[in-house]
C-alpha cells in the first residue's frame, strides 16, 4: 500500500518562508502533488513534481527526492490568506489514483 | 477553466432516506471523477474512481451497495447515499480530472455537507 507523513501542524509569522515536508512509502511512484485547502471549501491544485528537483511557481515551490522518498513545499513571502491546510497527494499505481496525507495546517500570523 | 460544480452544497434528510450528490465538469469532459469523503480537520478519503461508461472501483472497506456511483456522461457524476444513517453525515467532495498531459491534476468541486437526522 502507499503511506504518507506530514506535519499535522506549522505556524509562521507573515512575509516568513516555511517549508512542509512530505515522506512517503509507496511502489510504483508516479509523482506527488501538492494541495491547498481552506476551511469550508474545496482543495486547489498546486504543484506536481514526477522527477527530482524543484518546481517553482510564484512563492509557492515543491520538491523531490525520489531517493529519499521525500518532497516539500516552500511558500515564500508569507501572506495571511496563506493559512490553510497543506496536502501532499501520492500518485502511483497504472491509473493514477491519488493518495493524501494527512494535511498540515498552517497558521500564518500577522 | 476546469471548473467542477457539486450539487447540493447542503443537505440534511431522516435516517433511512436516501440522498443523491451530482457532481458536474462545466468546462472540461471528465474521463475519470473521483468521490472523497472528509472528516473536520482530517483528510480526504477516497472512496471511489469512476470512469465514464463503466462500473466505479470501490477503495476498501466502502460499501458499494450503500454509496452507488453513477458516471454516465463525460461531465455527471452522481453519487448516492442510500438509507443514510446519522455516522454516514459528513463532507462528501468529488474531483474530476482529464485524460492527457495533466492526468495528473485534479479539479475539485466545492463539496457536500450530508447531515443525517
Amino acid at each position: 500500500g502507499q503511506s504518507l507523513e506530514q506535519p499535522s501542524e506549522v505556524t509562521a509569522v507573515e512575509g516568513a518562508i516555511v517549508q512542509i515536508n512530505c515522506t512517503y512509502q509507496t511502489s510504483g511512484f508516479y509523482g506527488l502533488s501538492w494541495y491547498q485547502q481552506h476551511d469550508g471549501g474545496a482543495p486547489t491544485f498546486l504543484s506536481y513534481n514526477a522527477l527530482d528537483g524543484l518546481e517553482e511557481t510564484g512563492r509557492f515551490s515543491s520538491f523531490l527526492s525520489r531517493s529519499d522518498s521525500y518532497g516539500y513545499l516552500l511558500l515564500q513571502e508569507l501572506q495571511m490568506k496563506d493559512s490553510a491546510s497543506y496536502f501532499c497527494a501520492l500518485l502511483s499505481g497504472g491509473s493514477y489514483i491519488p493518495t493524501f496525507g494527512r494535511g498540515t495546517s498552517l497558521i500564518v500570523h500577522p | 477553466g476546469a471548473v467542477v460544480s457539486q450539487h447540493p452544497s447542503r443537505v440534511i434528510c431522516k435516517s433511512g432516506t436516501s440522498v443523491k450528490i451530482e457532481c458536474r465538469s462545466l468546462d472540461f469532459q471528465a474521463t475519470t471523477m473521483f468521490w472523497y469523503r472528509q472528516f473536520p480537520k482530517k483528510s480526504l478519503m477516497l472512496m471511489a474512481t469512476s470512469n465514464e461508461g463503466s462500473k466505479a472501483t470501490y477503495e476498501q472497506g466502502v460499501e458499494k451497495d450503500k454509496f452507488l456511483i453513477n458516471h454516465a456522461s463525460l461531465t455527471l457524476s452522481t453519487l448516492t447515499v442510500t438509507s443514510a444513517h446519522p455516522e454516514d453525515s459528513s463532507f462528501y467532495i468529488c474531483s474530476a480530472r482529464t485524460s492527457g498531459r495533466r492526468v495528473y491534476e485534479q479539479y475539485f468541486g466545492p463539496g457536500t455537507r450530508l447531515t443525517v437526522t
